[in-house]
């Protein structure tokens, strides 16, 4: 029964390919976020959606596409992939409240060959 | 625009030992203060928070004062255990542009050796 889901939990694959990454949340929360943290463990934010509804969306190339079908779910679309997108990528989510905490998910490791 | 500054690493301490992570902030308005944690392999775990000045959140023996005439929430923790190690972020919950996000500091990469 895991809070915040996300698949696959590692991700190889070569430049220029296109990949998806998924998250599922069951703690009936309505704000989801995709954060990137780098090799130097610096994590930022990317997207956050609330209800299905783009929220933030920090500049981050148009490559990056996420997608959420319904509240519980948010997906990350990477078209064209980069070697600067190597990292690992974690998804997380929260009531929509005012100094909610974050629920993170265990982060999908992507490499770019 | 909102930022979060806490000391670099990596710390290394013996177990039993006395721990502080400093962390600063530079916010607009009253921003709430968060620790999380990550254990290797795992993502962020929420260790503490609070809401207003002159909170302190406290978990697991760890604590953190929100200190607002030094805008500052250091971690401490009296006597350091070997599963203490992991990296420490220090975050602040802010609202731009209308919508509230964290913006979290560098992380610490704690080190405790038996």
């Amino acid at each position: 029964d895991t809070a915040v889901s996300q698949t696959p939990k590692y991700l190889v694959t070569q430049m220029g390919n296109d990949k998806s990454i998924k998250c599922e949340q069951n703690l009936g929360h309505d704000t989801m976020y995709w954060y990137k943290q780098d090799s130097k463990k610096f994590l930022k934010i990317m997207f956050s959606y609330n209800n299905k509804e783009l929220i933030i969306n920090e500049t981050v190339p148009n490559r990056f596409s996420p997608k959420s079908p319904d509240k519980a779910h948010l997906n990350l679309h990477i078209n064209s992939l980069e070697l600067g997108d190597s990292a690992v990528y974690f998804c997380a989510s929260s009531q929509a409240a005012h100094n909610q905490p974050q629920h993170f998910g265990d982060g999908t490791r992507l490499s770019i060959l | 625009g909102d930022s979060v500054t806490q000391m670099e690493g990596p710390v290394t301490l013996s177990e039993e030992a006395f721990l502080t992570i400093n962390c600063t902030y530079t916010a607009t308005g009253y921003p709430s203060l968060f620790w999380y944690v990550q254990y290797p392999g795992e993502g962020l775990q929420l260790l503490l928070k609070a809401t207003k000045a002159d909170d302190k959140g406290s978990n697991k023996g760890f604590e953190a004062t929100y200190r607002k005439e030094t805008t500052s929430f250091h971690l401490e923790k009296g006597s350091v255990q070997v599963s203490d190690s992991a990296v420490y972020f220090c975050a602040l919950s802010g609202i731009q542009g209308g919508s509230e996000k964290l913006v979290f500091g560098k992380g610490t990469k704690l080190t405790v050796n038996p």
